[in-house]
């Protein structure tokens, strides 16, 4: 089956430090990737699109240049929270997909980021 | 309005009955994808099951299938057998081709608990 593996699987940093994560699909080539903040008990939030070789697409109201997504391969994208604070600690999770809209998404096992 | 419409927040089911988590949804596109995933409290995703659009069968894998109802625009995921494992987040999730951009919509989650 199709693998996404997302690195790392928790992180810890200090207020103003930037934090990069990083979502690979091992044995497939993702046409897109997606990036999703999910708080406790609550669905997942789509943050941004992102397609290899373009600019990611944000959704409203989230920050991009405090959320920097590059995509720089079919296999590869990364997710760089900057300058992060206490309020940006949240579970981050990527999913993957190719093909049309009966493809399943394949998610990465999410990363959870705590910002002191 | 929402588009996914999961209306039970939580749910208890006995080991080994069968259980239905209810998912509606909203779209005026013809061509669609509902998917059902699984969050286990360490935090992936796991893909359950897909019912397309076109699809006149409900589908079914394992112990799991899909009560899909065109008209009325429902999807429930139907679970038998439950096992302890099954215990998890459930998620609705409907990818719409023609107008969202492949982007997927996901439901605010059923919390599942199977009791012994």
């Amino acid at each position: 089956g199709a693998v996404v593996s997302q690195h790392p699987s928790w992180v810890i940093c200090k207020s103003g430090t930037s934090v990069k994560i990083e979502c690979r699909s091992l044995d497939f080539q993702a046409t897109t990737m997606f990036w999703y903040r999910q708080f406790p008990k609550q669905s997942l939030m789509l943050m941004a699109t992102s397609n290899e070789g373009s600019k990611a697409t944000y959704e409203q109201g989230v920050e991009k240049d405090k959320f920097l997504i590059n995509h720089a391969s079919l296999t590869l994208s990364t997710l760089t929270v900057t300058s992060a604070h206490p309020e940006d600690s949240s579970f981050y999770i990527c999913s993957a997909v190719w093909g049309a809209y009966n493809s399943p998404l394949h998610f990465g096992n999410g990363t959870r980021l705590t910002v002191t | 309005a929402q588009k996914i419409t999961q209306t039970q927040p939580g749910m208890f089911v006995q080991e080994k009955e069968a259980v239905t988590l209810d998912c509606t949804y909203d779209t005026s596109d013809q061509s669609y994808g509902l998917f059902w995933y699984k969050q286990p409290s360490s935090g992936e995703m796991i893909f359950l099951i897909y019912q397309g659009s076109y699809d006149e069968q409900n589908a079914t894998e394992g112990r799991y299938s899909l009560n899909f109802q065109k008209a009325r625009k429902s999807a429930n995921l139907v679970i038998s057998a439950s096992q302890l494992g099954d215990s998890a987040m459930y998620f609705c999730a409907m990818r719409e081709w023609d107008t969202n951009a492949g982007k997927s919509t996901f439901g605010d989650g059923t919390t599942l608990t199977v009791k012994p």
